[in-house]
């Protein structure tokens, strides 16, 4: 079957790092997708890997274990404007996305 | 540029009551065209798709409908509304279904009582 988990909540200090993880099963992988959803608003896109590794963008970046259906998005230097849900999707096969519930990150001064 | 807007943005209904949503996309040709659905604490839920003029592919059995009546513009409807159709309802847009980076609507807030 189909299933993504993502921790529900996150705390961090602004000016920290934080890394927040998800873990998948899903029906054939055709690359795993970053979202950032500030509350009330539509999701926009962060990041996309399809290989292993690392994929850095500025202060953002996601790393990706296909073999263990992992993956991390890491914030550094969190900035107060960073505080929002952080969504990872998968892309089947069929190129559908699979979403997570989403982390939703709480940034304290 | 590219640019998508959808609305109503807020919506109170009653049980039973019809539905309309509408999307539209500016500065591009032939998108392909999403509606999803987003519930407190669950992940977004794809509801209908679409690749061209009058082709919709249904996700999920449900009393919702999408029509595409041209390129760029994206129907979400209902004859009677449900309390459980009540939520965060969104649609999006890619050039290429391949890629998985999609362009969101501001989103509609639909409450059903």
């Amino acid at each position: 079957g189909q299933n993504i988990d993502q921790p529900t909540e996150m705390t961090a200090t602004e000016g920290a790092i934080v890394q927040i993880n998800c873990t998948y099963q899903t029906s054939g992988f055709n690359g795993l997708f970053w979202y950032q959803q500030h509350a009330g608003e539509a999701p926009t896109f962060l990041s996309y890997n399809v290989l292993d590794g690392l994929e850095e963008k500025g202060r953002f970046s996601s790393f990706l274990s296909r073999s263990k259906g992992y993956t991390d998005h890491l914030l550094k230097e969190l900035q107060m404007k960073d505080s929002a849900s952080y969504l990872c999707a998968v892309m089947e096969s069929n190129y559908q996305l699979i979403w997570g519930a989403g982390t939703k990150l709480i940034i304290k001064p | 540029s590219q640019t998508i807007h959808q609305w109503p943005a807020t919506l109170v209904q009653p049980v039973g009551s019809p539905l309309s949503l509408e999307c539209t996309v500016e500065g591009t040709s032939n998108p392909n065209l999403y509606w999803y659905r987003q519930a407190a604490g669950r992940g977004l839920q794809l509801l209908f798709y679409s690749v061209g003029i009058g082709q919709i592919s249904s996700e999920v059995p449900q009393n919702l409908s999408a029509s595409r009546p041209q390129d760029r513009q994206f129907i979400l409807s209902s004859k009677k509304l449900l309390l459980s159709d009540s939520g965060f309802y969104l649609c999006a847009w890619t050039q290429q279904r391949e890629s998985g980076e999609l362009f969101f609507g501001e989103g509609s807030r639909l409450t059903v009582l």
